[in-house]
């Protein structure tokens, strides 16, 4: 298994530019997160999908959009990038379900620097 | 706002020397889990403990729950150079999971 991909790895974008950062999964779970961490800081969740046709919020989701069409894939969309969205993102899946959460498993990360 | 908070920041210690952590939450919890981030990488899952468990093992690594002070204790012994990392405590909901700020450790050879 691959377990958990992030695309691309680094990119940059320039101020009000948009972009997709792709997520897959190849787990069979039900469960997927996007997270940003900012240096020297932990890990905020920005959206969250506990299966396919649903998405919810998290901590911080303004200037962020995702879908779940499928089980496997969970892309995030920048609408406008702004220089405060320069933050390495990951993606993160578990085989949760119902009301306890179990082991996340992490993609390696993007890292993405706004201009 | 964060769900869970380690102490300390950072950590700095001899190898072979033991190394403990802690992390601090605010609401009642299913269970609470222990992640490493090396550098510049994702995170990696270390273990899980659950709310009715008090202590855990797993290899070097020994963790404790109390959750009547909603706190938690992540302790490495003998500890080696590649064990430097930031270590991150998650707690929360099913759905919305909560990363604390994390403590950074550094072991010296």
């Amino acid at each position: 298994n691959a377990g958990v991909t992030q695309t691309p790895k680094f990119q940059v974008l320039k101020t009000g530019q948009s972009m997709t950062l792709q997520c897959a999964q190849d787990m069979n779970h039900e469960y997927m997160s996007w997270y940003r961490q900012d240096p020297g800081m932990g890990l905020r969740l920005i959206h969250y999908s506990v299966g396919a046709g649903i998405t919810d919020q998290g901590e911080v989701p303004n200037g962020y959009n995702v879908s779940r069409s499928t089980t496997e894939d969970f892309p995030l969309r920048l609408l406008s990038a702004a220089p405060s969205q320069t933050s390495v993102y990951f993606c993160a899946s578990s085989p949760s379900t119902g009301l306890t959460q179990e082991t996340q498993y992490f993609g390696p990360g993007t890292r993405l620097l706004v201009l | 706002s964060q769900q869970g908070e380690e102490d300390p920041q950072a950590l700095s210690i001899q190898e072979g020397e033991n190394a403990t952590m802690n992390c601090s939450y605010k609401t009642s919890i299913n269970n609470l889990q222990w992640y490493r981030q090396n550098s510049g990488r994702g995170l990696v899952h270390l273990i899980l403990i659950r709310s009715n468990e008090r202590e855990k093992h797993s290899g070097r690594l020994r963790v404790t729950l109390d959750t009547s002070k909603k706190s938690s204790s992540l302790l490495i012994t003998a500890s080696r150079a590649a064990d430097t990392a930031s270590y991150f405590c998650l707690t929360g909901s099913a759905r919305q999971l909560t990363f604390g700020s994390g403590t950074q450790l550094t072991v010296l050879p």
